[in-house]
């Protein structure tokens, strides 16, 4: 079925430089969501991007939505040990029952050293 | 106090024992999900509801059961026929206009462990 891939699984950086996670699907998307889960937590909303190319920004952190709404990416600038945590890409797909579903990345776990 | 909540935060059984997970929410949301989360994995769909008696099936919902005779509420249990139980159990729920584009609202988790 529909796969959701996210690169990388892991990435480590000194607090003050930049990250970016990328999302790549093999069909086109009619959305695509990012979730942020912090170390013990639960995953929580950050953003839903549905227009091809769109861009939108929340203070640090900028998504992108590829002109083809086959692949997304999210970059924050200048991390903060705040920003720890696993951030998930999602986008629809089919599960066992058939019916669209929300997809989930595996995730690309961040970590910033102080 | 809106959300979604799930109790308890851990739970221990002995392998062979069937358990149940709670998961209620008060945001008034047509639709709920059972999602299961292994170490540095991503989150697995077990089963979904979109409405109130009925449910269908995720990608890994073999040794799983659920329930939904109330809107609030969306039970799980887990049988002794699954094979590796232990994991973290994620509920969430979501208004339940259009499944594949609605966001999603997790509850805390439940951190299953099956000795």
């Amino acid at each position: 079925g529909q796969q959701v891939m996210q690169i990388p699984q892991y990435q480590h950086v000194q607090e003050g430089e930049d990250f970016t996670t990328y999302c790549n699907s093999s069909t086109t998307l009619s959305n695509i969501q990012w979730y942020k889960q912090r170390p013990g937590g639960h995953p929580v909303f950050l953003i839903q991007l549905v227009k091809s190319g769109e861009v939108k920004k929340q203070k640090r952190l900028t998504f992108q939505f590829g002109e083809a709404k086959k692949n997304s990416s999210l970059h924050i600038t200048a991390t903060q040990t705040t920003d720890v945590g696993t951030y998930f890409c999602a986008g629809p797909g089919f599960s066992s029952g058939s019916a669209r579903q929300l997809t989930f990345g595996s995730g690309t776990q961040l970590t910033v050293l102080p | 106090d809106g959300g979604i909540t799930q109790s308890p935060k851990y739970l221990f059984r002995k392998e062979g024992q069937n358990v149940t997970l709670s998961c209620e929410q008060n945001l008034n949301h047509d639709a709920m999900y059972w999602y299961r989360q292994d170490p540095g994995q991503g989150l697995r769909l077990i089963y979904y509801s979109q409405i109130v008696n009925d449910f269908q099936k995720g990608d890994i919902a073999e040794g799983y059961s659920v329930s939904r005779e109330k809107k609030e509420s969306f039970p799980l249990t887990v049988t002794s026929a699954q094979k590796n139980p232990t994991a973290f159990y994620l509920c969430a729920s979501s208004i339940g206009l259009a499944p594949s584009t609605d966001t999603q609202y997790f509850g805390p988790g439940t951190r299953l462990t099956v000795l």
